[in-house]
């Protein structure tokens, strides 16, 4: 079973206006971290958010807000006030305790497939 | 200012030519990794290194292999490359010092675009 699944291949906006990017994640490990990451046509990987599983509130960064609803084990991304800048592929992560494999001692992100948002004038 | 580099950012080879991909961060992280990412399946670890002298496989770590003798260097080699590992590869890193380490920010650099004829 896949640990991060992006449903939405590809998704249209208009400059502006707000999107949601889906996320959902699979871990019976109660101590988890989702980030979401930007990728530019130019290919880096650009960090936006960060949302910790026993985190109490909805992480914010500016535009970027994270709708983290624990029981549904969802964490979407919310982009508010859409810029053409925005257009680039988005990817969900998690890292998990992970203690099982390697005593907790590996950072590694799963990431999701992605979502190609295109942003339109 | 803080930075993940790699090199080269573009590299065209040949089947079974040995190959080394550098990566180097400045930020004193103790956890580095590579990641390739392919199109449809995101971003798959290949190593992770905890600190100098200390690595590991990742998910997909079959051609790979890697060495850590300096806290801030990570090469990847491919010993003999082959066609299935042509892929856009990542090197990241981030500080593993802290005890809120699912919080720490992965680092990522440029990457690497690589074509193995």
């Amino acid at each position: 079973a896949q640990k991060i699944t992006q449903t939405q291949p590809g998704m249209f906006v208009q400059e502006k206006e707000a999107v949601t990017l889906d996320c959902t994640y699979d871990t019976s490990d109660p101590s988890y971290g989702l980030f979401w990451y930007k990728q530019p046509s130019s290919g880096e990987m650009i960090f936006l958010i960060y949302q910790g599983s026993y985190d109490q509130q909805n992480a914010t960064e500016g535009r970027y807000s994270l709708n983290f609803q624990k029981a549904r084990k969802s964490a979407n991304l919310v982009i508010s006030a859409s810029q053409l800048g925005d257009s680039a592929m988005y990817f969900c992560a998690m890292r998990e305790a992970d203690f099982l494999n390697s005593g907790g001692s590996n950072y590694k992100l799963t990431f999701g497939k992605g979502t190609l948002l295109t942003v339109n004038p | 200012e803080a930075q993940v580099t790699q090199n080269p950012r573009y590299l065209i080879t040949v089947t079974g030519k040995k190959l080394t991909v550098t990566c180097s961060q400045n930020m004193n992280h103790e956890y580095m990794s590579w990641y390739r990412q392919d199109p449809g399946l995101g971003l798959r670890q290949i190593y992770y290194s905890m600190n100098v002298e200390v690595t590991d496989k990742g998910d997909v770590p079959e051609g790979y292999k890697v060495s850590r003798k300096e806290k801030r260097n990570f090469p990847l080699i491919l010993e003999s490359p082959s066609p299935n590992q042509t892929s856009l590869y990542f090197c990241a890193s981030s500080s593993a010092s802290g005890g809120a380490f699912l919080r720490e920010t992965q680092y990522f650099g440029p990457g690497t675009r690589l074509l193995v004829l």
